[in-house]
Protein backbone atom coordinates (compact mmCIF):
# COMPACT_ATOMS: atom_id res chain seq x y z
CA UNK A 1 0.00 0.00 0.00
CA UNK A 2 1.37 3.50 -1.13
CA UNK A 3 1.90 5.88 1.56
CA UNK A 4 2.70 8.49 -0.57
CA UNK A 5 0.39 8.98 -3.86
CA UNK A 6 0.72 10.86 -7.16
CA UNK A 7 -2.06 9.99 -8.88
CA UNK A 8 -1.34 12.15 -12.30
CA UNK A 9 1.44 10.56 -13.95
CA UNK A 10 2.07 13.19 -16.47
CA UNK A 11 0.95 17.04 -17.14
CA UNK A 12 1.95 19.08 -19.78
CA UNK A 13 1.44 22.89 -19.25
CA UNK A 14 2.13 25.65 -21.69
CA UNK A 15 5.46 27.83 -20.89
CA UNK A 16 4.50 30.71 -18.87
CA UNK A 17 1.82 29.10 -17.32
CA UNK A 18 1.22 27.87 -14.04
CA UNK A 19 2.17 24.46 -12.94
CA UNK A 20 0.35 22.48 -10.28
CA UNK A 21 1.38 18.97 -9.32
CA UNK A 22 -0.18 16.95 -6.35
CA UNK A 23 0.45 14.43 -3.53
CA UNK A 24 -1.68 13.33 -1.25
CA UNK A 25 -0.36 10.26 1.88
CA UNK A 26 -1.76 8.80 4.09
CA UNK A 27 0.51 8.84 7.35
CA UNK A 28 -0.60 11.42 9.63
CA UNK A 29 2.73 10.91 11.25
CA UNK A 30 4.73 12.18 8.39
CA UNK A 31 6.45 15.57 9.68
CA UNK A 32 8.51 16.91 6.68
CA UNK A 33 8.00 16.51 2.95
CA UNK A 34 10.42 17.10 -0.06
CA UNK A 35 9.77 17.73 -4.09
CA UNK A 36 12.49 16.15 -5.78
CA UNK A 37 13.19 16.63 -9.55
CA UNK A 38 14.60 14.34 -12.03
CA UNK A 39 15.79 14.27 -15.44
CA UNK A 40 16.86 11.55 -17.72
CA UNK A 41 20.20 9.59 -17.00
CA UNK A 42 20.21 11.81 -13.77
CA UNK A 43 19.75 11.12 -10.25
CA UNK A 44 16.52 12.68 -8.13
CA UNK A 45 18.00 16.27 -7.13
CA UNK A 46 16.26 18.27 -4.24
CA UNK A 47 13.99 21.19 -4.93
CA UNK A 48 11.94 21.98 -2.02
CA UNK A 49 10.72 21.41 1.33
CA UNK A 50 8.13 21.82 3.91
CA UNK A 51 8.04 21.06 7.67
CA UNK A 52 4.36 19.88 8.81
CA UNK A 53 3.94 22.43 11.27
CA UNK A 54 3.86 24.86 8.33
CA UNK A 55 1.07 25.57 5.11
CA UNK A 56 3.51 26.80 2.38
CA UNK A 57 7.16 27.40 1.58
CA UNK A 58 8.52 29.56 -1.30
CA UNK A 59 11.46 29.14 -3.60
CA UNK A 60 11.92 31.50 -6.32
CA UNK A 61 9.48 30.32 -8.70
CA UNK A 62 8.44 27.15 -6.54
CA UNK A 63 5.87 27.01 -3.93
CA UNK A 64 4.71 23.69 -1.86
CA UNK A 65 1.44 24.12 0.14
CA UNK A 66 0.92 21.59 2.44
CA UNK A 67 -3.16 20.49 3.91
CA UNK A 68 -2.86 18.48 6.61
CA UNK A 69 -6.50 18.20 7.35
CA UNK A 70 -6.63 16.90 3.72
CA UNK A 71 -3.16 14.98 4.12
CA UNK A 72 -2.51 16.49 0.61
CA UNK A 73 0.17 18.56 -0.64
CA UNK A 74 0.96 20.51 -3.90
CA UNK A 75 4.19 21.77 -6.00
CA UNK A 76 3.32 24.97 -8.64
CA UNK A 77 5.69 25.80 -10.60
CA UNK A 78 5.31 29.67 -11.93
CA UNK A 79 5.98 30.62 -14.59
CA UNK A 80 6.74 27.24 -15.67
CA UNK A 81 9.84 27.17 -18.23
CA UNK A 82 10.77 24.29 -20.84
CA UNK A 83 13.79 24.16 -18.39
CA UNK A 84 11.46 22.52 -15.86
CA UNK A 85 10.59 19.72 -17.92
CA UNK A 86 11.24 16.48 -15.43
CA UNK A 87 9.49 14.17 -13.53
CA UNK A 88 8.93 14.94 -9.84
CA UNK A 89 8.98 12.89 -7.07
CA UNK A 90 6.95 13.68 -3.93
CA UNK A 91 8.43 11.83 -0.62
CA UNK A 92 7.63 12.22 3.25
CA UNK A 93 10.01 11.49 5.87
CA UNK A 94 8.98 9.29 8.68
CA UNK A 95 10.74 6.50 11.00
CA UNK A 96 12.63 9.39 12.97
CA UNK A 97 13.93 10.76 9.83
CA UNK A 98 15.74 7.64 8.53
CA UNK A 99 13.22 6.62 5.91
CA UNK A 100 12.34 8.91 2.83
CA UNK A 101 9.35 7.29 1.25
CA UNK A 102 8.62 8.44 -1.93
CA UNK A 103 5.95 8.59 -4.51
CA UNK A 104 5.54 7.28 -8.48
CA UNK A 105 6.26 10.63 -9.69
CA UNK A 106 4.55 12.99 -12.31
CA UNK A 107 6.53 13.78 -15.77
CA UNK A 108 6.16 17.05 -16.25
CA UNK A 109 6.30 18.94 -19.95
CA UNK A 110 6.57 22.22 -20.29
CA UNK A 111 5.99 22.91 -23.93
CA UNK A 112 6.27 26.60 -26.00
CA UNK B 1 32.54 19.60 -6.09
CA UNK B 2 30.36 17.70 -3.70
CA UNK B 3 29.11 14.28 -5.22
CA UNK B 4 27.65 10.91 -5.23
CA UNK B 5 29.34 8.80 -7.02
CA UNK B 6 28.42 5.30 -8.19
CA UNK B 7 29.49 2.58 -10.72
CA UNK B 8 28.92 0.71 -12.67
CA UNK B 9 26.41 3.13 -14.47
CA UNK B 10 25.58 0.17 -16.68
CA UNK B 11 25.18 -3.25 -16.14
CA UNK B 12 23.74 -6.56 -17.50
CA UNK B 13 24.65 -9.69 -16.30
CA UNK B 14 23.15 -13.15 -15.72
CA UNK B 15 21.07 -14.97 -13.23
CA UNK B 16 23.24 -15.81 -10.16
CA UNK B 17 25.98 -14.12 -10.97
CA UNK B 18 27.37 -12.24 -7.84
CA UNK B 19 27.95 -8.36 -8.54
CA UNK B 20 28.28 -5.54 -6.28
CA UNK B 21 27.34 -1.72 -7.10
CA UNK B 22 29.56 0.62 -5.46
CA UNK B 23 28.90 3.93 -3.91
CA UNK B 24 30.91 6.92 -2.88
CA UNK B 25 30.65 10.34 -1.47
CA UNK B 26 32.79 13.18 -0.71
CA UNK B 27 30.97 15.59 1.84
CA UNK B 28 31.83 13.31 5.21
CA UNK B 29 27.24 12.29 5.56
CA UNK B 30 26.72 10.24 8.03
CA UNK B 31 23.82 8.70 6.53
CA UNK B 32 23.75 6.67 3.52
CA UNK B 33 20.84 5.00 1.17
CA UNK B 34 20.22 2.65 -1.62
CA UNK B 35 16.65 3.41 -3.95
CA UNK B 36 15.90 1.25 -6.67
CA UNK B 37 13.22 2.93 -9.04
CA UNK B 38 10.94 0.83 -10.94
CA UNK B 39 8.05 2.42 -13.55
CA UNK B 40 4.64 3.04 -11.50
CA UNK B 41 6.07 2.23 -8.07
CA UNK B 42 9.04 5.88 -7.59
CA UNK B 43 11.79 5.34 -5.95
CA UNK B 44 11.98 2.45 -3.11
CA UNK B 45 14.35 2.30 -0.58
CA UNK B 46 16.52 -1.01 0.08
CA UNK B 47 18.98 -0.75 2.62
CA UNK B 48 20.10 2.67 4.98
CA UNK B 49 23.34 3.25 6.69
CA UNK B 50 23.09 5.43 9.95
CA UNK B 51 27.13 5.76 10.30
CA UNK B 52 30.42 3.53 9.81
CA UNK B 53 28.99 -0.47 10.80
CA UNK B 54 25.30 0.64 11.24
CA UNK B 55 23.46 -0.74 8.77
CA UNK B 56 18.95 -1.59 8.45
CA UNK B 57 16.64 -2.53 6.10
CA UNK B 58 14.65 -0.23 3.99
CA UNK B 59 10.95 -1.33 2.15
CA UNK B 60 12.95 -3.78 -0.18
CA UNK B 61 15.97 -5.74 1.38
CA UNK B 62 15.45 -8.75 -0.08
CA UNK B 63 18.36 -10.41 -2.37
CA UNK B 64 20.09 -7.60 -1.06
CA UNK B 65 23.26 -7.17 1.24
CA UNK B 66 25.07 -4.26 1.81
CA UNK B 67 28.38 -3.11 4.18
CA UNK B 68 29.39 0.23 6.02
CA UNK B 69 33.09 -0.33 6.78
CA UNK B 70 33.90 3.43 5.89
CA UNK B 71 32.48 6.53 6.28
CA UNK B 72 32.86 7.52 2.23
CA UNK B 73 31.87 4.09 0.66
CA UNK B 74 28.18 2.17 1.26
CA UNK B 75 28.32 -0.78 -1.46
CA UNK B 76 25.57 -2.82 -3.19
CA UNK B 77 25.58 -6.24 -3.18
CA UNK B 78 23.69 -9.11 -5.50
CA UNK B 79 24.69 -12.28 -4.02
CA UNK B 80 22.73 -14.04 -6.37
CA UNK B 81 20.89 -11.93 -8.78
CA UNK B 82 17.63 -12.78 -10.83
CA UNK B 83 15.31 -11.15 -13.10
CA UNK B 84 13.14 -9.13 -10.86
CA UNK B 85 16.28 -7.19 -9.64
CA UNK B 86 16.12 -5.66 -12.99
CA UNK B 87 16.10 -1.69 -11.91
CA UNK B 88 17.46 1.87 -12.03
CA UNK B 89 19.19 2.01 -8.70
CA UNK B 90 20.33 5.19 -6.72
CA UNK B 91 22.61 5.74 -3.62
CA UNK B 92 22.45 8.69 -1.58
CA UNK B 93 23.81 10.39 1.00
CA UNK B 94 22.36 12.91 3.23
CA UNK B 95 22.80 16.21 4.45
CA UNK B 96 21.86 19.93 4.08
CA UNK B 97 19.76 22.13 5.64
CA UNK B 98 16.80 20.25 5.02
CA UNK B 99 18.68 17.13 6.07
CA UNK B 100 17.65 16.40 1.95
CA UNK B 101 19.11 13.15 0.00
CA UNK B 102 21.77 13.93 -2.58
CA UNK B 103 21.33 11.17 -5.11
CA UNK B 104 24.23 9.77 -7.38
CA UNK B 105 23.23 9.30 -11.51
CA UNK B 106 21.95 5.56 -11.00
CA UNK B 107 23.06 2.63 -12.03
CA UNK B 108 20.95 0.41 -14.64
CA UNK B 109 21.13 -3.36 -13.31
CA UNK B 110 19.82 -5.94 -16.17
CA UNK B 111 19.54 -9.04 -15.10
CA UNK B 112 19.36 -12.37 -17.80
Amino acid sequence: DQQVKQNSPSLSVQEGRISILNCDYTNSMFDYFLWYKKYPAEGPTFLISISSIKDKNEDGRFTVFLNKSAKHLSLHIVPSQPGDSAVYFCAALSGGYNKLIFGAGTRLAVHP
Amino acid sequence: EAQVTQNPRYLITVTGKKLTVTCSQNMNHEYMSWYRQDPGLGLRQIYYSMNVEVTDKGDVPEGYKVSRKEKRNFPLILESPSPNQTSLYFCASRGGAAGELFFGEGSRLTVL
